[in-house]
């Protein structure tokens, strides 16, 4: 079967770094998909992962190790607007794209 | 990236009835899906919307249940019928413009069922 995996939750302290880990089993690779999601409303695009290696936007970083099956988040000077839950998204053979269940990240002052 | 407008934002519900949730996009594009997300848990595919054709759905969802329509490229409708409270849940549209970009999202629609 197809299998994602990520921490539940998190808690990290403002100003701090923190990195979410989430490791993968698909039926195949086309990409890694990183979005973010406040409570209650919809998902939204972080970051995007087809090579090995670690892509940075701004705050944000993102990195795959294919052979590993396993990717991270890289989140620095974390502010309270980064509370949110944190999801990590496989594109497999089909290029049907498969959720893990979301990291709920706690910013604590 | 393209603009999606869902509607409704959010509703409450009779057991019972039906609700048509729409989705417009500000461009054409590939592929239109819809996702279920009820509480504390992540995303669940219900089905991939077609243009022209019937809709292809998931494994536990069925079209009398979910019938799905997408008559062009921009615009997608999702119905949640015959609903009971455990259909309480936030119903996303998104949308693919390419094979690998990512999906994007509508705000969701809030449906709370009584």
């Amino acid at each position: 079967g197809q299998n994602i995996d990520q921490p539940t939750e998190m808690t990290a302290t403002e100003g701090a770094i923190v990195q979410i880990n989430c490791t993968y089993q698909t039926s195949g690779f086309n990409g890694l998909f990183w979005y973010q999601q406040h409570a209650g409303e919809a998902p939204t695009f972080l970051s995007y992962n087809v090579l090995d290696g670690l892509e940075e936007k701004g705050r944000f970083s993102s990195f795959l190790s294919r052979s590993k099956g396993y990717s991270y988040l890289l989140l620095k000077e974390l502010q309270m607007k980064d509370s949110a839950s944190y999801l990590c998204a496989v594109l497999d053979s089909n290029y049907q794209l498969i959720w893990g269940a979301g990291t709920k990240l706690i910013i604590k002052p | 990236s393209a603009v999606i407008s869902q509607k409704p934002s959010r509703d409450i519900c009779q057991r019972g009835t039906s609700l048509t949730i729409q989705c417009q996009v500000d461009s054409q594009v590939t592929m239109m899906f819809w996702y279920r997300q009820q509480p504390g848990q992540s995303l669940t595919l219900i089905a991939t919307a077609n243009q022209g054709s019937e809709a292809t759905y998931e494994s536990g969802f069925v079209i009398d249940k979910f019938p799905i329509s997408r008559p062009n490229l921009t615009f997608s409708t999702l119905t949640v019928s015959n609903m009971s409270p455990e259909d309480s849940s936030i119903y996303l549209c998104s949308v693919l413009t390419g094979e690998s970009q990512p999906q994007h999202f509508g705000d969701g629609t809030r449906l709370s069922i009584l």
